[in-house]
C-alpha cells in the first residue's frame, strides 16, 4: 500500500511570491491535514480537509489556504511569502474518523529568500 | 502554559539501555495519544497509538498513558543506534478551538554504540 506522497520535496522561493504544495493521501483515506514544522515552534496545525471541505483550522493567517479534490488529493497554497514561512510543510493522511491514526508524508522543505 | 510539554533533551544513552520519554498535557479534552519517531530530513513515523489509560506494548516499545495525571510515556527497551531520532508525542482532541493533533516539541535521542 503506497504511503503519503508530497511534492515537491524542496522549494526555494522569493519573498512576495506564492507557492502551491501537493499531497496525495493513502488510498481510501478521506482526511488530509497540513502542518508547519520549524525548529522554534515545532509542529503546528494549519488545517484539515475531509471530503473536499475544510473541517478544522489552526491559527494561521489567511495567506495560508488549501483545497481538496474529489480523489482526496490536497493542495496547500501560501501567498505573499515571508521569510518566516521557511519551514518543513507536512501533510498527514487519516481515515477521517475522529482520533484515527495519522500517517505523514516526507514533507516539502520550503525556503523563502 | 503550553497544552503539551515535552523535554527537548538532547538525551544520550548507551546501546542496550532502557529509554524513558515523557510528555505532560493540560487539556482534559485530549482523547487519543500517539508517539512518532522522526529521523533527520524525514516525515514523522507513527510508532504507537492508544486511547485509554494503561500500557500498550509493541516489540521493544511500550506506551503508557495516565489520564488522571495527564502524563504519557514511551519506553524503549534494549535501545539500538537505529533508535537515534527525535521522538514526538501527539494528542488528539479539541485544542485551540478545533479538533486537531497537538504535538510536543520533540525529544532528540542519541543511542551510542
Amino acid at each position: 500500500k503506497a504511503g503519503v506522497t508530497q511534492t515537491p520535496r524542496y522549494l526555494i522561493k522569493t519573498r512576495g511570491q506564492q507557492v502551491t504544495l501537493s499531497c496525495s493521501p493513502i488510498s481510501g483515506h478521506r482526511s488530509v491535514s497540513w502542518y508547519q514544522q520549524t525548529p522554534g515552534q515545532g509542529l503546528q496545525f494549519l488545517f484539515e480537509y475531509f471530503s473536499e471541505t475544510q473541517r478544522n483550522k489552526g491559527n494561521f493567517p489567511g495567506r495560508f489556504s488549501g483545497r481538496q479534490f474529489s480523489n482526496s488529493r490536497s493542495e496547500m497554497n501560501v501567498s505573499t511569502l515571508e521569510l518566516g514561512d521557511s519551514a518543513l510543510y507536512l501533510c498527514a493522511s487519516s481515515s477521517g474518523t475522529g482520533g484515527s491514526e495519522a500517517f505523514f508524508g516526507q514533507g516539502t522543505r520550503l525556503t523563502v529568500v | 502554559q503550553k497544552e503539551v510539554e515535552q523535554d527537548p533533551g538532547p538525551l544520550s544513552v548507551p546501546e542496550g539501555a532502557i529509554v524513558s520519554l515523557n510528555c505532560t498535557y493540560s487539556n482534559s479534552a485530549f482523547q487519543y495519544f500517539m508517539w512518532y519517531r522522526q529521523y533527520s530530513r524525514k516525515g514523522p513515523e507513527l510508532l504507537m497509538y492508544t486511547y485509554s489509560s494503561g500500557n500498550k506494548e509493541d516489540g521493544r516499545f511500550t506506551a503508557q498513558v495516565d489520564k488522571s495525571s495527564k502524563y504519557i510515556s514511551l519506553f524503549i527497551r534494549d535501545s539500538q543506534p537505529s533508535d537515534s531520532a527525535t521522538y514526538l508525542c501527539a494528542m488528539f482532541g479539541s485544542g485551540a478551538g478545533s479538533y486537531q493533533l497537538t504535538f510536543g516539541k520533540g525529544t532528540k535521542l542519541s543511542v551510542i554504540p
